[in-house]
């Protein structure tokens, strides 16, 4: 069965520095898909990230960047120089291609606040 | 671009009573799905749709909820008699298909208030 854990459940950081949310996944399946997604205050959730477990080549997109590391069944987002507007909850989820219609799992989410 | 709608954002109801929380998935998507979050909770599935049929539900997914496709573009979750741990926030998502598969995308969802 597919698990996914986010060990943070909070996080509290100063603008501009640096912040990691970890998540560890489980499945037995050799395809399956990893996201990011973020949860504002206004409840909505928006993707921020999908990838594969064939590409295991980082990724950054502007102040983001995402470490896959199968070896360690890991997919960790870092936010550089972090600002007030990242303050939300962020989601890690899985979705098995083989075994389980790819139907999303979540994880518990880490609420992240960035203070002034 | 295009968006997957849900309406309405907001319901209030009395427990016992049957909900209907609508949804309006990208055109040409093939799959579909609902998930639930409880307030400070993560999210959860519910139920995935394909070709006019459940594909999987969760344990979740109790004779008390249903869904249907009524026409071409509406994709709608019903609950029965509703309780009140059944408050929550509904989240409609679709999904194209190979071979963009595994990209779904999420309506702004429902949040539903059971009383």
């Amino acid at each position: 069965a597919q698990k996914v854990t986010q060990a943070q459940t909070e996080i509290s950081v100063v603008e501009k520095e640096d912040v990691t949310l970890d998540c560890v996944y489980e499945t037995r399946d050799t395809t399956y898909y990893l996201f990011w997604y973020k949860q504002p205050p206004s409840g909505e959730l928006v993707f921020l990230i999908r990838r594969n477990s064939f590409d295991e080549q980082n990724e950054i997109s502007g102040r983001y960047s995402w470490n896959f590391q199968k070896s360690t069944s890991s997919f960790n987002f870092t936010i550089t120089a972090s600002q007030v507007v990242d303050s939300a909850v962020y989601f890690c989820a899985l979705s098995e291609a083989e075994t389980s219609g790819s139907r999303l799992t979540f994880g518990e989410g880490t609420q992240l606040t960035v203070n002034p | 671009e295009p968006e997957v709608t849900q309406t309405p954002s907001h319901q209030v109801t009395q427990m016992g009573q049957e909900v209907i929380l609508r949804c309006v998935p990208i055109s040409n998507h093939l799959y579909f799905y609902w998930y639930r979050q409880i307030l400070g909770q993560k999210v959860e599935f519910l139920v995935s749709f394909y070709n006019n049929e459940i594909s999987e539900k969760s344990e979740i997914f109790d004779d008390q909820f249903s869904v249907e496709r009524p026409d071409g573009s509406n994709f709608t979750l019903k609950i029965r008699s509703t309780k009140l741990e059944d408050s929550a926030m509904y989240f409609c998502a679709s999904r194209p298909g190979w071979p963009r598969d595994n990209e779904q995308f999420f309506g702004p969802g429902t949040r539903l208030t059971v009383l």
